[in-house]
């Protein structure tokens, strides 16, 4: 069974930019959730769809933002990217949500200059 | 506040010596206790889910246990391979999927 497949795996971008990363769920998993992590916060999650929907949502400003399609596949986009936006991006799924198992994707590394 | 605390914050151990990580938490209610192992540069890898206190569960050289306050996850015998960071998170009742790490064990194995 295939896992996590997160897109792309590098991005650099300039401060002002915006960015959109991709996520496709393991085979069957209705859940995603996204987390950022970086060397002095650690993982921080940033919201969880579940069937389209956004379910939960974490404490990072209104540039990040997210969507979750029909086939469960989903995006996160940042708008105005800052230099503290510089962080790997992780995607998460799972087969349902209420606090179960989720399986983390490589994640997507992104750089702002 | 929800809060997670990992200790050490490093641990380095000889191959073979047996050791344990601790994960202690402050939460508003418990839904599950998880850990995962990340290596440098990749994402997290499940290890395990605990949802009761007194569950224990084990895979190969590792083994959690969960607490009312607490989750250790001992390590038996371990190798080189085993080096890695060891990250603890929590999600709560209502909380959905949202989980809550602490700060993660670096582990080093020396042969």
């Amino acid at each position: 069974k295939a896992g996590v497949t997160q897109t792309p795996r590098y991005l650099i971008k300039t401060r002002g930019q915006q960015v959109t990363l991709s996520c496709s769920p393991i085979s069957g998993h209705r859940s995603v959730s996204w987390y950022q992590q970086t060397p002095g916060q650690g993982l921080q999650f940033l919201f969880e769809y579940f069937s389209e929907t956004q379910r939960n949502k974490g404490n990072f400003p209104g540039r990040f933002s997210g969507r979750q399609f029909s086939n469960s596949r989903s995006e996160m986009n940042v708008s105005t990217l800052e230099l503290g936006d510089s962080a790997l991006y992780l995607c998460a799924s799972s087969l349902r949500t209420g606090g179960y198992e989720q399986y983390f994707g490589p994640g997507t590394r992104l750089t702002v200059t | 506040e929800d809060q997670v605390t990992q200790s050490p914050e490093a641990l380095r151990l000889q191959e073979g010596e047996s050791s344990s990580l601790n994960c202690s938490y402050t939460v508003s209610g418990l839904r599950g206790l998880f850990w995962y192992r990340q290596d440098p540069g990749k994402g997290p890898e499940f290890l395990f889910t605990l949802y009761s206190a007194g569950e224990e569960k084990e895979k190969e050289r590792l083994k959690a246990t969960l607490t009312k306050k607490e989750s250790f996850l001992h390590i038996t015998a371990p190798k080189p391979e085993d080096s890695a960071t060891y990250l603890c998170a929590v999600t709560l009742l209502g909380g959905y999927n949202k989980l809550i790490f602490g700060a993660g064990t670096r582990l080093a194995v020396h042969p």
